[in-house]
């Protein structure tokens, strides 16, 4: 089966750093998404790791352990516009076209 | 350069009426998924369409049914709405060959079942 577990919120400060959190148990795997989402809005790519570490690109980094079954996505310096749903989502790959989402962590970013 | 373009944007039906759902796909690619995301939920996978064939099937009904066309661009049919069928139904779309990664969803339609 799949399961895909995030916290449903959280609340940070403006200039802060936030780290979400995702455990997955999925019946097979090969890397795992994050997509933001705005209320009402389409969810934008942010990231996809394969690979075990820590990828960074401009304020959000993202890091995948597979042995642990473990990803964070870590938000830096921030903004009010960084409010919003952060989906986590793994990928069977091996012939499954379907990605398997959590129910997403609502960040609410305050001054 | 337009991305995923989903109609309409919302839509309010009556239970046991039926209900179309339109998606064109981003300029470039070829393959259709379709998701829906209830209130507070993540997306959950219905079906992925290419060359005009669906290949994968997550765990909703026959009530649910699709089609691609020639031009890539598909349809999401509902029949016999439920209440519970009241959603936010996501299309995405991506070129085959690459591993999903580069998946781009649309804004969606609500569907809202009374």
């Amino acid at each position: 089966g799949q399961n895909i577990d995030q916290p449903t919120e959280m609340t940070a400060t403006e200039g802060a750093i936030v780290q979400i959190n995702c455990t997955y148990q999925t019946s097979g795997f090969n890397g795992l998404f994050w997509y933001q989402q705005h209320a009402g809005e389409a969810p934008t790519f942010l990231s996809y790791n394969v690979l075990d570490g820590l990828e960074e690109k401009g304020r959000f980094s993202s890091f995948l352990s597979r042995s642990k079954g473990y990803s964070y996505l870590l938000l830096k310096e921030l903004q009010m516009k960084d409010s919003a749903s952060y989906l986590c989502a793994a990928y069977s790959g091996a012939g499954s076209y379907q990605l398997t989402f959590g129910k997403g962590t609502k960040l609410s970013v305050i001054p | 350069d337009a991305g995923v373009t989903q109609s309409p944007t919302h839509l309010i039906k009556t239970r046991g009426q039926q209900v179309t759902l339109r998606c064109s796909p981003k300029s470039g690619h070829d393959t259709v998924s379709w998701y829906q995301q209830a209130l507070g939920q993540g997306p959950q996978f219905i079906f992925q369409y290419y060359e005009e064939e669906e290949r994968q099937r997550g765990n909703f009904p026959d009530r649910f049914s699709g089609h691609q066309f020639p031009n890539y661009s598909s349809e999401l049919n509902v029949n016999a709405l439920l209440l519970g069928d009241s959603a936010l139904y996501l299309c995405a779309s991506s070129f085959e060959g690459t591993d999903n990664y580069g998946y781009t969803f649309g804004s969606g339609t609500r569907l809202t079942v009374v």
